[in-house]
């Protein structure tokens, strides 16, 4: 069975500082994995997503994230974080075609500090 | 073009009652897929449908039901509402070979 481990529940960083949030995932196969973040009372927008090619995947707003086969992870980074990152964070892995659905990671909330 | 658009934002419901929410996707995505959000539970998929029929469904009872019509639209019906039904229901439509999910803005459900 799929699943996806976010290890931080919570996080918090200092506005500008670099940010990064760990995803671990297990899957059977070649996995799809995406980045989401919701912010509070709405739904869920795309960071970015990876379905093969260069590991490296830039997304909106200045973010990026690294997907590394022998880990089982896809970190999501950015260089210098703003007050509007403030949201919850959601790592997915799916198997592609949308049949599947989603698997989704607990989220972790991140709080910036002025 | 418009978003996933999904309808009621909010419904309260009593225990018991039955409820239908909504889901109508980008135009020319054909997929529509249904989550569940719970403060315990986290995101559950509830199930997927492509070209009116259902393809997959997550482990939720029978309880939970959908449909799809031909404009893509979707329904999802919930009947003897438990407390525990509680939840923000999203849904999310994609274009079949893309495998991204575009997500609408939920329907804050709230049984009493």
């Amino acid at each position: 069975a799929q699943s996806v481990t976010q290890p931080d529940i919570h996080i918090t960083v200092s506005e500008g500082a670099s940010l990064e949030l760990r995803c671990n995932y297990s899957y059977g196969a070649t996995p799809y994995l995406f980045w989401y973040v919701q912010s509070p009372g709405q739904g869920l927008q795309l960071l970015l997503k990876y379905f093969s090619g260069d590991t490296l995947v830039q997304g909106i707003k200045g973010f990026e994230a690294e997907f590394k086969r022998s880990q089982s992870s896809f970190n999501l980074r950015k260089p210098s974080v703003h007050w509007s990152d403030a949201a919850e964070y959601f790592c997915a892995v799916g198997g592609g075609g949308g049949a599947d659905g989603l698997t989704f990671g607990k989220g972790t909330h991140l709080i910036i500090q002025p | 073009k418009a978003g996933v658009t999904q309808t009621p934002r909010y419904l309260i419901k009593t225990r018991g009652q039955q409820v239908t929410l909504s889901c109508s996707p980008i135009s020319g995505h054909r997929s529509v897929s249904w989550y569940q959000q719970t403060p315990g539970q986290g995101l559950q998929f509830l199930f997927e449908y492509f070209s009116e029929t259902q393809r997959n469904k997550g482990n939720f009872p029978g309880r939970f039901s959908g449909r799809q019509f031909s404009n893509s639209r979707s329904e999802m019906n919930v009947s003897t509402l438990e407390l525990g039904d509680s939840a923000l229901y999203l849904c999310a439509s994609s274009l079949e070979g893309e495998n991204g999910y575009t997500f609408g803005s939920g329907t804050r459900l709230t049984v009493v």
